[in-house]
């Protein structure tokens, strides 16, 4: 069974500064992709960044970047230069590449503040 | 182009009810996913659908059921309402049947079963 662990329930960060929102997974399967979402208060989960598992290089989108560390099964989002608007929810998810098992499987989320 | 969109927003029914949810997925995309989120369970997978068939189940009960149409539209129902039913419900599509294609996700669908 695959799993995602976001052991930070709650993170506070300045504004400018940068912050990273953990994440670690566990799958059998060798062919796996893996999400970040942000979800405001709104509801809506915005996507926001991917990274295969045979990606050689780490995924980055703007100020988004993945710190992607295959051999720890790690997947660590790092948001850098923080604005207010980045106040939400972020969950990690994992979706495996095989017919069947492709379904998003998400962690417990990490409410992220940014502060003035 | 616009995105996914779910209706209604917002929904209140009483228990043994039936209710239906609807998902229009962004234009072209053929693959359609709905989630179930609750403060306590998170966010879990309930069915996904591609060219109008059920390709994944998650583990829910029967009266949770879903169909797709030939224009990518697709529906959610749950019948005999329980008072654990009050969640958010997630609609997401994706391109193709693409394993790494990224799932878009609408404004959700907030259900409170009274």
């Amino acid at each position: 069974a695959q799993k995602i662990t976001q052991t930070q329930p709650g993170m506070f960060v300045q504004e400018k500064e940068a912050v990273t929102l953990d994440c670690t997974y566990d799958t059998s399967d060798p062919s796996y992709g893996l999400f970040w979402y942000k979800q405001p208060s709104s509801g809506e989960m915005i996507f926001l960044i991917y990274q295969g598992s045979y990606d050689q290089q780490n995924a980055t989108e703007g100020r988004y970047s993945l710190n992607f560390q295959k051999a720890r099964k790690s997947a660590n989002l790092v948001i850098s230069a923080s604005q207010l608007g980045d106040s939400a929810m972020y969950f990690c998810a994992m979706r495996n590449h095989y017919t069947g098992r492709r379904a998003l499987t998400f962690g417990s989320g990490t409410r992220l503040q940014v502060q003035p | 182009k616009a995105g996914v969109t779910q209706t209604p927003r917002y929904l209140i029914k009483t228990r043994g009810q039936q209710v239906t949810l609807s998902c229009s997925p962004i234009s072209g995309h053929r693959s359609v996913s709905w989630y179930q989120q609750t403060p306590g369970q998170g966010l879990q997978f309930l069915f996904e659908y591609f060219s109008e068939t059920q390709r994944n189940k998650g583990n829910f009960p029967g009266r949770f059921s879903g169909r797709q149409f030939s224009n990518s539209r697709s529906e959610m129902n749950v019948s005999t309402l329980e008072l654990g039913d009050s969640a958010l419900y997630l609609c997401a599509s994706s391109l193709g049947d693409s394993p790494d294609g990224t799932q878009y996700f609408g404004p959700g669908t907030r259900l409170l079963v009274l």
